[in-house]
């Protein structure tokens, strides 16, 4: 069966420090993969998708940026986080017709 | 542009009235529209798909391309429908998934 992993759950990091979060899905080749940011009141907002190695969309420009070095690993990084970066950041991952989530990342910048 | 748009933040309803959860949304091709459900403490999940014209949980959606919307609707709640409904729209082949803002459901006793 297909799973999804999403690491870590909670993160807290300094304003200016670098980012990494990482996806990475198993049981399912050439997924679909999407990094989203949820938040109250603006639900899921698409940061960024790819469909395969090295290819990547950005659909909000901002201080972050994604990866794809591998068919099943999505990351999302950032040079020097911003107090605006913090949220809750979603991996995703779709087949024929239907997207996985993975458990979320929680990002807190002090 | 692929958008999707969710009017209400919050529908409370009591337990056995029927429930309507809007979406309407813009594409300029053939969408594929989904729902999607977040309980309590548990990750996203697909609810429906409109090109199943599946029932779930006794929930069900009708395209409308006329009027670009795709509501989600169910004749008799309960209490543990409670959760955060959001629509999605995909273009062909699965590529740009994109969500609407959601709405919560509260379903009170």
């Amino acid at each position: 069966s297909q799973t999804i992993h999403q690491w870590p759950a909670t993160l807290v990091q300094p304003v200016g420090s670098p980012l990494s979060l990482e996806c990475t899905v198993e049981g399912t080749s050439n997924p679909n993969l999407y990094w989203y940011r949820q938040a109250a009141g603006r639900g899921l907002q698409l940061l960024f998708y790819s469909v395969g190695i090295g290819q990547i969309s950005s659909e909000v420009p901002q201080n972050l940026s994604a990866s794809r070095p591998q068919d099943r690993q999505f990351i999302l990084s950032s040079k020097k986080l911003l107090l605006s970066d913090s949220g809750f950041y979603l991996c995703a991952w779709a087949g024929a017709a239907e997207a996985f989530f993975g458990q979320g990342t929680r990002l807190t910048v002090v | 542009a692929q958008r999707v748009t969710q009017p209400e933040k919050l529908l409370s309803v009591f337990k056995g009235a029927p429930v309507e959860l809007k979406c309407n949304y813009s594409y300029s091709g053939s969408p594929e529209l989904f729902w999607y459900v977040q309980y309590s403490r548990q990750r996203l999940q697909l609810l429906l798909r409109h090109i199943s014209r599946e029932s779930i949980k006794g929930f069900t959606a009708d395209l409308n391309k006329g009027e670009t919307s795709f509501h989600l609707k169910k004749p008799f709640a309960q209490e543990e429908d409670s959760a955060m409904y959001y629509c999605a729209l995909s273009g062909q082949s699965f590529q740009k998934l994109v969500f609407g803002t959601g709405t919560r459901l509260l379903v009170s006793p």
